[in-house]
């Protein structure tokens, strides 16, 4: 079982939907879960972080974290092509050191006008 | 410049030669990782710098890689007798070195390293 587990996708949806990006992760003891984009060609580049059960919103896009469930999500409202890109979920496992991310293996999002 | 550096951009290399990979963190970031990250996959943890010393190391795959950052600053990230499968991006990320920040990692434009 990977540690942090995505769909690689591709998701397509079209302009102005809401595109929905789950990850799951194995270390129940996980505290940090950060969301990367990365367009092609390009690096990770972070767009969102969460550290508690709950939403968090950050203009368009919605972090949502449920650590019963060991899951977490990244809602993206009034998607725009701009948007597509590889979204890279990650984890700080616990006991893991200082910023030692693990990362998912990445969703690719197309927005389609 | 304002953000991470890391050069050279590519590098071609013989199986077998030796590489090393700078990077030049974010100024005042005192922590800076090394990942790679192979076509399709997420980025891989190699190695965790906490000024000038490795506080992790756990990711290097084997003893022909190895990292150094003497001043705390620059590092570079050095690959002995290379092999195809060491065909990567290899990407350089700083951040800050206080509570709550070490997830926020700015990361480099990468080296993309092919071994023929």
């Amino acid at each position: 079982q990977k540690e942090v587990e995505q769909n690689s996708g591709p998701l397509s949806v079209p302009e102005g939907a809401i595109a929905s990006l789950n990850c799951t992760y194995s270390d129940r003891g996980s505290q940090s879960f950060f969301w990367y984009r990365q367009y092609s060609g390009k690096s990770p580049e972070l767009i969102m972080f969460i550290y508690s059960n709950g939403d968090k919103e950050d203009g368009r896009f919605t972090a949502q974290l449920n650590k019963a469930s060991q899951y977490v999500s990244l809602l993206i409202r009034d998607s725009q092509p701009s948007d597509s890109a590889t979204y890279l979920c990650a984890v700080i496992a616990m006991g893991a050191s200082y910023g030692k991310l693990t990362f998912g293996q990445g969703t690719i999002l197309t927005v389609h006008p | 410049g304002a953000g991470v550096s890391q050069t050279p951009s590519n590098k071609v290399t013989e199986k077998g030669k030796y590489v090393e990979l700078r990077c030049d963190p974010i100024s005042g970031h005192t922590a800076l990782y090394w990942y790679r990250q192979s076509l399709g996959q997420g980025p891989e943890f190699l190695i965790y710098f906490q000024g000038t010393g490795a506080a992790d190391d756990s990711g290097l795959p084997n003893d022909r890689f190895f990292a150094v950052r003497p001043e705390g600053s620059v590092s570079t990230l050095k690959i002995q007798r290379t092999e195809r499968g060491d065909s990567a991006v290899y990407l350089c990320a700083s951040s800050f070195q206080r509570t709550g920040s070490s997830g926020k990692q700015f990361f480099g434009p990468g080296t993309r390293l092919t071994v023929l």
